[in-house]
């Protein structure tokens, strides 16, 4: 079985300001690990993904996560957020030897303030 | 670009009263999934459906649900007797490849 542990309910930041989005995981197997993000009434949209290859991965709206297999973890990342990110984020993971069942963290709100 | 809806966006029922959610996937996915968050808690996979049958289900998943693509574009959730425990926003996914999953906005089931 897998877990997903994000650390932080709620991140506050300023407009223009780094963050940081939390993701541990645990698994027995490899797996392969996502960031969904959910903006207010609307359903879970796909950021990024880690499937293989490179271990840092990007998504068009300036996010990043890296995939670290010695700390099992795959935090997000963005330089300088704007109003606009303000959203539920989640980390997901799902085996990549068999089936495709998400298993998700508790979500980061993260709430972008002027 | 193509999305999955669900309907209703909120559904109200008294407990023991039975519960159809549907939803329509993208439409040439040929997987499917239900997913449910009770407030304050993580998202959870209830069940995946593939080619006519269940390919994966939780233990959540027990005798109380069951799902059904009646068609060639529903796929719906049956509660057949809803617990107050059953109160959760309810997500349907849907894919192309076993990976990304695409989600609808969500049902919210309030059982009172």
């Amino acid at each position: 079985a897998q877990s997903v542990t994000q650390l932080d309910s709620q991140v506050p930041v300023f407009e223009e300001a780094p963050v940081e989005l939390r993701c541990n995981y645990s698994s027995s197997v490899s797996v392969y690990l996502f960031w969904y993000v959910q903006y207010p009434n609307q359903g879970l949209q796909l950021l990024l993904k880690y499937l293989s290859g490179s271990t840092l991965v990007e998504s068009i709206n300036g996010f990043e996560a890296e995939f670290n297999k010695s700390q099992t973890s795959f935090h997000l990342r963005k330089p300088s957020v704007h109003i606009s990110d303000t959203a539920e984020y989640f980390c997901a993971v799902t085996r990549n030897n068999a089936g495709n069942m998400l298993t998700f963290g508790g979500g980061t709100r993260l709430m972008v303030k002027p | 670009e193509p999305e999955v809806t669900q309907t209703p966006s909120h559904q109200v029922t008294q407990m023991g009263q039975e519960v159809i959610l549907r939803c329509v996937p993208i439409s040439n996915h040929l997987y499917f999934y239900w997913y449910r968050q009770i407030l304050g808690q993580k998202v959870e996979f209830l069940v995946s459906f593939y080619n006519n049958e269940i390919s994966e289900k939780s233990e959540i998943f027990d005798d109380q649900f069951s799902v059904e693509r009646p068609d060639g574009s529903n796929f719906t959730l049956k509660i057949r007797s809803t617990k107050l425990e059953d109160s959760a926003m309810y997500f349907c996914a849907s894919s192309e490849q076993m990976l990304q999953q695409y989600f609808g906005p969500g049902t919210r089931l309030t059982v009172t």
